[in-house]
C-alpha cells in the first residue's frame, strides 16, 4: 500500500539558514508527489508538485524539491528561511482509484529570529 | 474568489448530536474529498467522490456519511457525534487528471465533540 513518511516531527532553524525537510514515499507506480504548507489556523496551500521530467522542481515562496527515485525521496529545500516560513509542511503522494492523496504526518517548522 | 468554501468554521457538538459540514466549490471540479486532521497523524481520507452521484469510502469512513447530488456540493454528515470525532475537517477538490494539478483545499472546520 502507498505511504508517505516524514521522519522529522519538529525542526527548528534560524532565520536566514538553509532548510531541508525529508519525505520518503512507498508507491509501486510512478509517483505524483506534492508538498503542501499549512499556516496556523489555515487550510493547506500547494507549494510544488512533481509528476515527470526534471527531478528538481521549483515552487512558490522560494521552495524547491528534488525527486530521487533510487532513494524513494522527495525532500523539500529552501536556501534561506524567513520567519514567515514557520508553519507545518506536508508531503503527499497522489494515488489512483479516485484521485486520492495520501499524506505524511507533517513536519512542524519553527524559525528562530 | 474561486475556491473551496467550508461552513461552519467552528462547531461544538454534544455527544450523540448530528450535524452536516458543508463544502462547496465553484471550479467545476469533478473530484472532491473530505479529510480529517489530527495531531501527529497528518490528514486522513474520510470519503471521496469522483463525480455527481458517485461516492466511496476512504481510510476512516466510520461514523460519517456523504452524498454528491451536484458537482458543486459535497456535504459531510455526522450521524451521532462522538468525542473521537473531535478534529479539524478539510474539504478538497481537483479536476480530471488531478495528479497533474494537486488538490485545492478549503480553510477547514474545527469540530469539538463534548
Amino acid at each position: 500500500a502507498q505511504s508517505v513518511t516524514q521522519p522529522d516531527i519538529h525542526i527548528t532553524v534560524s532565520e536566514g539558514a538553509s532548510l531541508e525537510l525529508r519525505c520518503n514515499y512507498s508507491y509501486g507506480a510512478t509517483p505524483y508527489l506534492f508538498w503542501y504548507v499549512q499556516s496556523p489556523g489555515q487550510g493547506l496551500q500547494l507549494l510544488l508538485k512533481y509528476f515527470s521530467g526534471d527531478t528538481l522542481v521549483q515552487g512558490i515562496k522560494g521552495f524547491e524539491a528534488e525527486f530521487k527515485r533510487s532513494q524513494s525521496s522527495f525532500n523539500l529545500r529552501k536556501p534561506s528561511v524567513h520567519w514567515s516560513d514557520a508553519a507545518e509542511y506536508f508531503c503527499a503522494v497522489f494515488t489512483g482509484g479516485g484521485n486520492k492523496l495520501t499524506f505524511g504526518t507533517g513536519t512542524q517548522l519553527k524559525v528562530e529570529l | 474568489n474561486a475556491g473551496v468554501t467550508q461552513t461552519p468554521k467552528f462547531q461544538v457538538l454534544k455527544t450523540g448530536q448530528s450535524m452536516t459540514l458543508q463544502c462547496a466549490q465553484d471550479m467545476n471540479h469533478e473530484y472532491m474529498s473530505w479529510y480529517r486532521q489530527d495531531p501527529g497523524m497528518g490528514l486522513r481520507l474520510i470519503h471521496y467522490s469522483v463525480g455527481a452521484g458517485i461516492t466511496d469510502q476512504g481510510e476512516v469512513p466510520n461514523g460519517y456519511n456523504v452524498s454528491r447530488s451536484t458537482t458543486e456540493d459535497f456535504p459531510l454528515r455526522l450521524l451521532s457525534a462522538a468525542p473521537s470525532q473531535t478534529s479539524v475537517y478539510f474539504c478538497a477538490s481537483t479536476q480530471r487528471r488531478g495528479e497533474l494539478y494537486g488538490y485545492t483545499f478549503g480553510s477547514g472546520t474545527r469540530l469539538t465533540v463534548v
